[in-house]
């Protein structure tokens, strides 16, 4: 079984400063996790994944992200918030095999100018 | 660009009247997935195709129903919309050989 945490369902940053969204996961297995990114009316549009390779894995549009084994984690961050980071924010977790993705429940982004 | 398509983008129907959504691919991918999306929620697996292997979550309402008839195609089948319908549908698509599934823009469907 897997699951994902996301604390914080809105989350709001200034223009330029640090973004930092939270991402717990479980999972009995080794875990394959990503971040995607939904602007209004829109699908999702992957940012960044980890699969088994390097624990820090950089994304689109300045993002990364850092696989802590030790703490479950998986936060995605952004040393400097732009207005267009504006979106809800999904990580999710599958494993080798699985052909699921088992989502968290979003994190809204608000860049406040 | 390779991409995922869904048509039409927007669709309004009213309660009971049957509805198609469409979605299409030309990354050649052999696993495609239905997604609802209801407001701020996560996505929610309806069902997946792993090429004609039809695969339905066991929550999946019987009013859902799918149809693949290639590899490019697979649509969605809502025989009796009702008002707990109204969502955005998203389709997705996955190589068998990778981890990363793709995402279209989705359908907005308006249950009248």
């Amino acid at each position: 079984a897997q699951s994902v945490t996301q604390l914080g369902s809105h989350v709001s940053v200034s223009e330029g400063a640090l973004v930092l969204l939270r991402c717990n996961y479980s999972s009995s297995v080794p875990p394959y996790l990503f971040w995607y990114v939904q602007y209004p009316n829109q699908g999702l549009q992957l940012l960044l994944k980890y699969t088994s390779a390097a624990t820090l894995v950089k994304g689109i549009n300045g993002f990364e992200a850092e696989f802590k084994k030790s703490e479950t984690s998986f936060h995605l961050t952004k040393p400097s918030a732009h207005m267009s980071d504006a979106a809800e924010y999904f990580c999710a977790v599958s494993n080798f095999g699985n052909e699921k993705l088992t989502f968290g429940t979003g994190t809204r982004l608000t860049i406040i100018p | 660009d390779a991409m995922v398509i869904q048509n039409p983008r927007y669709q309004v129907t009213q309660f009971g009247k049957p509805v198609t959504l469409s979605c299409s691919q030309t990354l050649n991918h052999n696993v495609m997935y239905w997604y609802q999306q209801k407001s701020s929620q996560a996505p929610k697996l309806l069902f997946h195709y792993y090429d004609k292997d039809f695969n339905n979550e066991a929550d999946t309402p019987d009013n859902f129903q799918s149809r693949r008839p290639n590899t490019s195609f697979c649509f969605l089948d809502i025989r009796s919309p009702g008002l707990g319908d109204a969502a955005m549908y998203l389709c997705a698509t996955r190589h068998r050989a990778t981890d990363t599934q793709y995402f279209g823009p989705g359908t907005r469907l308006t249950v009248l």
